[in-house]
């Protein structure tokens, strides 16, 4: 594809649902970033794949926090028992080639409200 | 502690006027820097980056960065500013041999330009 796509754009969950959040990198990306960014925030780093190994999860915040990319492409995001304090935008990004010292390519993200 | 920071939430220029957009990091190891620009409800879009060599980085739409290692800063700047280049900016350091994939943010800085 042309750019990154997510989906949803928007997500409204109640409090204690799970969701998932899907990530389309541009095709042959090796590298696959998710992004959680608060508001008035800078996105903070969540997890990295390298094809679909995933190779850093520190940036998890809990193990209600769980992400896959079993084929090396689309992504997969999920958050289970969602509480207030997920709610975020949740940017997914990927890379031509491995590691995070090259220009990252973003989506338009995932605008998650936990109610 | 590795960390970017951007001492300002905001600066107003007017059209036509040179802009600077401040940003520092910590001191530890060589750190591959960069430059990213958010438009609202839209995922963040590369400007530049500093690897190593020429420590003036021209970047897109005529925006350039000057590294300065001896006061650890980053700062964005265009000679003169358009309207259109009103939006959140994040500078972002990646820390060699740090945690892989662990691109570091700052919290952004609002730029306004007034015609």
């Amino acid at each position: 594809g042309a750019g990154v796509s997510q989906s949803p754009r928007y997500k409204v969950a109640k409090r204690g649902q799970d969701v998932a959040l899907r990530c389309d990198p541009i095709s042959g990306h090796v590298s696959l970033f998710w992004y959680q960014q608060a508001l008035g925030q800078g996105p903070e780093f969540l997890t990295y794949f390298q094809n679909e190994a995933q190779l850093d999860k520190s940036g998890l915040p809990s193990d209600r926090f769980f992400a896959e990319r079993p084929e090396g492409s689309v992504s997969t995001l999920k958050i289970q028992r969602t509480q207030q304090e997920d709610s975020a935008v949740y940017l997914c990004a990927s890379s031509l080639v491995e590691g995070g010292n090259s220009p990252l390519h973003f989506g338009n993200g995932t605008r998650l409200t936990v109610t | 502690a590795q960390s970017v920071a951007q001492p300002e939430d905001q600066v107003n220029v007017a059209e036509g006027n040179p802009l600077t957009v401040k940003c520092t990091y910590s001191v530890s190891g060589n750190p591959y820097l960069f430059w990213y620009v958010q438009y609202p409800n839209r995922g963040l879009q590369f400007l530049l980056k500093y690897i190593t060599g020429d420590n003036l980085v021209k970047g897109s739409y005529g925006f350039e960065a000057e590294f300065n290692k001896s006061q650890t800063s980053f700062h964005l700047k265009k000679p003169s500013a358009l309207v259109s280049d009103s939006a959140l900016y994040f500078c972002a350091g990646y820390y060699y041999g740090g945690s892989q994939g662990n691109l570091i943010f700052g919290k952004g800085t609002k730029l306004s330009v007034k015609p």
